[in-house]
């Protein structure tokens, strides 16, 4: 079963308008990983939040980390069409190699 | 383009017909993913190599599936005895360690589409 849940599962939203997804996880983690799916396509990695970091910025790109509720967000300011795309968040459980993603948010960013 | 590649993009077999798709990873990278991934659902872990030695395999995974990846550059994962619920997006990626944490380059996957 898929340890990591996100929420929404989709979001819909007008160009310039900040997109807020969440992800909830199970068990002790390294690290928590978002990526991003264009419709059909591979998984692209953005943003990586360590275990010990609470908040990290890439561009437009915030993740926030809290493990006491095992629980991670990631906004996305000032959307553009391009953004259109299934976000998912990934852990790996502390002493295994494998990797968990979530069911994914899909957002949709209307021009 | 130094990117993870996967061969086919597409396949379409016949229930109860075998099928080995193909991936290269990006040529430093020792650490190598496979994922399986249905409409609308995140990948789902298959197994994990380091250099040619598998380290882990998914319990979901049944013995109808194998992978190798013989002198730790490119991998294969072969399907024996398709079925229906076979049918799904097979996705490859590769990484290298940094300390403990590692980010995942993917590949464009293969479609498997089983009749």
């Amino acid at each position: 079963s898929q340890q990591g849940e996100e929420d929404p599962q989709a979001l819909s939203i007008q160009e310039g308008e900040n997109a807020t997804m969440n992800c909830s996880y199970k068990t002790s983690i390294n690290n928590l990983q978002w990526y991003r799916q264009n419709s059909g396509r591979g998984l692209v990695h953005l943003i990586l939040i360590r275990s010990n970091e609470r908040e990290k910025h890439s561009g437009r790109l915030r993740v926030t980390l809290d493990t006491s509720k095992k629980s991670s967000s990631l906004l996305i300011t000032a959307s553009r069409a391009a953004d259109t795309a299934s976000y998912f968040c990934a852990t790996i459980t502390s002493g295994t190699y494998k990797y968990i993603f979530g069911t994914g948010t899909r957002l949709k960013v209307l021009a | 383009d130094t990117g993870v590649s996967q061969n086919p993009r597409h396949k379409i077999t016949k229930r109860g017909q075998n099928v080995t798709f193909r991936c290269d990873p990006i040529s430093e990278h020792n650490r190598l993913y496979w994922y399986r991934q249905t409409l609308g659902q995140g990948p789902e872990f298959l197994t994990y190599f380091q250099n040619e030695a598998q380290l882990e395999k998914s319990r979901l995974l049944s013995d109808r599936f194998s992978a190798e990846r013989p002198k730790g550059s490119f991998s294969t994962l072969e399907i024996q005895r398709t079925e229906q619920g076979d049918s799904a997006m097979y996705l490859c990626a590769s990484s290298f360690d940094r300390e403990g944490h590692e980010t995942q380059y993917f590949g464009p996957g293969t479609r498997l589409l089983v009749l």
